[in-house]
């Protein structure tokens, strides 16, 4: 069965703290993705990375960075949490392959509150 | 980029259909899928349509596509309580890694 795994369900943190999300995949997918959810707003893109050391800025990317030293981890970093980051953060990933539909799978969530 | 939009809410009786409604401003997917959140939990594809398709029906769920009017619909047969969750529609873009979400309609069962 797939899997996409997040290392925290519920973090809180304080303001100007560096916070670590780390989300591993064992599907030897290429493709892997950050969103952040926030209700009335949907699921919006932070980062995404098609490959070891490779990053792409999603939507909304002030204030994160990420880091993909192997392809089944992808981690979210916030340098210096500030309350706005206070949010449900999604990891997801896709396998690249011509022809398949491009379906995205889930972590559970990170729900993380900076206060 | 895309603007995908839905309704926040939407309750129903058990036993009776949904429909979950999302219009979209971009018509160049090749993709339009149906997530499902529930609680606490992450996405989970519920189902999703070719763009040259018009309807696509897998059991109590059909989706139906209008690509002139760029509206994609969800409806769900004979409601159950375990249908309580939030509906997410996406679009994949030609070109584009990622796909867009709709803001996600919170479907409330009610008993």
């Amino acid at each position: 069965d797939v899997k996409v795994t997040q290392s925290s369900r519920y973090l809180v943190k304080r303001t100007g703290e560096k916070v670590f999300l780390e989300c591993v995949q064992d599907m030897d997918h290429e493709n892997m993705f950050w969103y952040r959810q926030d209700p009335g707003l949907g699921l919006r893109l932070i980062y995404f990375s098609y490959d070891v050391k490779m990053k792409e800025k999603g939507d909304i990317p002030e204030g994160y960075s990420v880091s993909r030293e192997k392809k089944e981890r992808f981690s979210l970093i916030l340098e210096s949490a500030s309350t706005n980051q206070t949010s449900m953060y999604l990891c997801a990933s896709t396998l690249y392959q011509q022809g398949s539909t491009g379906e995205l799978f889930f972590g559970e969530g990170s729900r993380l509150t900076v206060l | 980029g895309e603007d995908v939009e839905q309704s926040l809410f939407l309750s129903v009786r058990e036993g009776d259909s949904s429909v979950i409604n999302c219009t979209y401003t971009d018509s160049s997917s090749t993709y339009l899928y149906w997530y499902k959140q529930e609680p606490g939990a992450g996405l989970q594809l519920l189902t999703y349509i070719f763009s040259n398709m018009d309807m696509k029906q897998d059991q109590r769920l059909t989706v139906l596509l209008n690509k002139k009017d760029k509206h994609l619909s969800l409806r769900i047969a004979d409601t159950q309580t375990g249908d309580s969750a939030i509906y997410f529609c996406a679009l994949d873009q030609t070109g584009a890694n990622n796909l867009f979400f709709g803001t996600g309609t919170r479907l409330t069962v009610i008993p």
